[in-house]
């Protein structure tokens, strides 16, 4: 069974672009979220999708968006990056219930400069 | 608000000894708390899931305890080794379907 994939894995992007980040989830599992790991302030939760639908939202600037398709796959979008953006953005995959283990991907790192 | 923390923030150990990495959260309402594991630029892998309704969870070496009421989790790991050297995350499920991460403890096993 194939784990939770992330692309692009590296990403270098200037100060002002957009940046689209992707995670296609375990085979089955309905829920994705997405997180942002920084040196400074840890592991972060950014929004969690299930069935396509925005289930909760972290303390983020309507910068960061994101969305889910019908196939599970998500995908988040970056406007106008700053450099406080870069980090090591994780998504994790599941069934979407409250006693659900979490598989997480490797990653994108994304660079902005 | 829920806040996770996690002491200490590093340790380092020699080889065959037992440790205990601790983990407390103020909000004892939680579904579950899991311990991950991360390797330097890597993802996370999931070690242990408990269940708020759960005492404790065991896997090879490693065994996990949960204390709702008082807030803590603690994550038991016998005859260490170095491979067993990454940064070891705590996580609570809360409300909303929301985790909220301690900070990690960094972990290296000498040889």
């Amino acid at each position: 069974k194939a784990g939770v994939t992330q692309t692009p894995r590296y990403l270098i992007k200037t100060r002002g672009q957009q940046v689209t980040l992707s995670c296609s989830p375990i085979s089955g599992h309905r829920s994705v979220s997405w997180y942002q790991q920084t040196p400074g302030q840890g592991l972060q939760f950014l929004f969690e999708y299930f069935s396509e639908t925005q289930r909760n939202k972290g303390n983020f600037p309507g910068r960061f968006s994101g969305r889910q398709f019908s196939n599970s796959r998500s995908e988040m979008n970056v406007s106008t990056l700053e450099l406080g953006d870069s980090a090591l953005y994780l998504c994790a995959s599941g069934w979407g219930t409250s006693t659900d283990t979490q598989y997480f991907g490797p990653g994108t790192r994304l660079t902005v400069l | 608000k829920q806040e996770v923390t996690q002491i200490p923030a590093a340790l380092s150990v020699p080889e065959g000894e037992n440790l205990v990495l601790n983990c407390s959260f103020t909000d004892s309402a939680i579904y579950n708390l899991q311990w991950f594991r991360q390797d330097p630029g890597k993802g996370l892998t999931s070690l242990l899931l408990i269940q708020s309704s759960q005492r404790e969870q065991t896997s090879g070496r490693l065994n996990a305890s949960l204390d709702k009421s008082s807030g803590r989790s603690t994550l038991y790991i016998a005859a260490s080794q170095p491979g067993d050297s990454a940064t070891y995350l705590c996580a609570v499920q809360a409300g909303g379907f929301k985790t909220i991460f301690g900070a990690g403890t960094r972990l290296f096993v000498k040889a």
